[in-house]
């Protein structure tokens, strides 16, 4: 499997205009993570999926932000419109389970994380 | 106060010395991970722990659940090992991911 693939890995855009992240998961895992890391605030965790349904998107930082996820092999992350402390490096992470309270954890919760995207808004 | 605290934030060692980087946090937890994320940006997740200890070739990681703790070793250093080292808790309450600031590690030949 190539792993996690995300795209772009960089996106310079100007102040106002749409970004779409995109991201495509490694086959057969059930969720889906967006995270975004800056300089100030360390890696956030924005929102993640459970076979292709939002579960839990309380770290998304405001209605700019939209996440969608289709099918079970793509997932895009929505800026509209986009300002300059946007700028970030987003990360995409799949795993193939999440188990939480509702059983032991296991290697099956290891995250992989694609390469990133680096979106600059100018 | 941060929920999940890491220390040392800079760590420069020489090749082959014993590495430690520590991980405290305050909230209740289903599952720590040890992200390693390189200087070109990517990152790879190294343990998920829920408790006692892992290891894999030269890194071992350890956790007190008690303590509210959590230990990544590095025997026999090494120049590649240089990276940002992220500690990552989910919380038992709400799945909520939190992490720590990093731990920039620098091994020098």
């Amino acid at each position: 499997d190539a792993g996690v693939i995300q795209s772009p890995r960089h996106e310079v855009t100007e102040m106002g205009q749409e970004v779409t992240l995109r991201c495509k998961p490694i086959s057969g895992h059930d969720y889906l993570f967006w995270y975004r890391q800056t300089m100030m605030r360390g890696l956030e965790l924005l929102i993640y999926f459970n076979n292709n349904v939002p579960i839990d998107d309380s770290g998304m930082p405001e209605d700019r932000f939209s996440a969608k996820m289709p099918n079970a092999s793509f997932s895009t992350l929505k800026i509209q419109p986009s300002e300059p402390r946007d700028s970030a490096v987003y990360f995409c992470a799949s795993s193939l389970k999440f188990l939480g309270r509702q059983g032991p954890t296991s290697s099956n919760e290891k995250l992989f994380f694609g390469s990133g995207t680096q979106l600059s808004v100018l | 106060k941060n929920e999940v605290e890491q220390s040392p934030q800079n760590l420069t060692a020489q090749e082959g010395e014993f590495i430690t980087i520590n991980c405290s946090y305050s909230v209740g937890i289903s599952a720590l991970h040890w992200l390693q994320q390189h200087p070109g940006g990517g990152i790879v997740s190294l343990f998920m722990l829920s408790s006692g200890k892992k290891k894999h070739g030269r890194l071992i990681a350890t956790i007190n659940i008690q303590e509210k703790h959590s230990s990544l070793h590095i025997t026999a250093s090494h120049p590649r090992d240089s990276a940002v080292y992220i500690c990552a808790v989910r919380s038992i309450n709400n799945n909520d991911m939190r992490f720590g600031a990093g731990t920039r590690l620098t091994v020098k030949p």
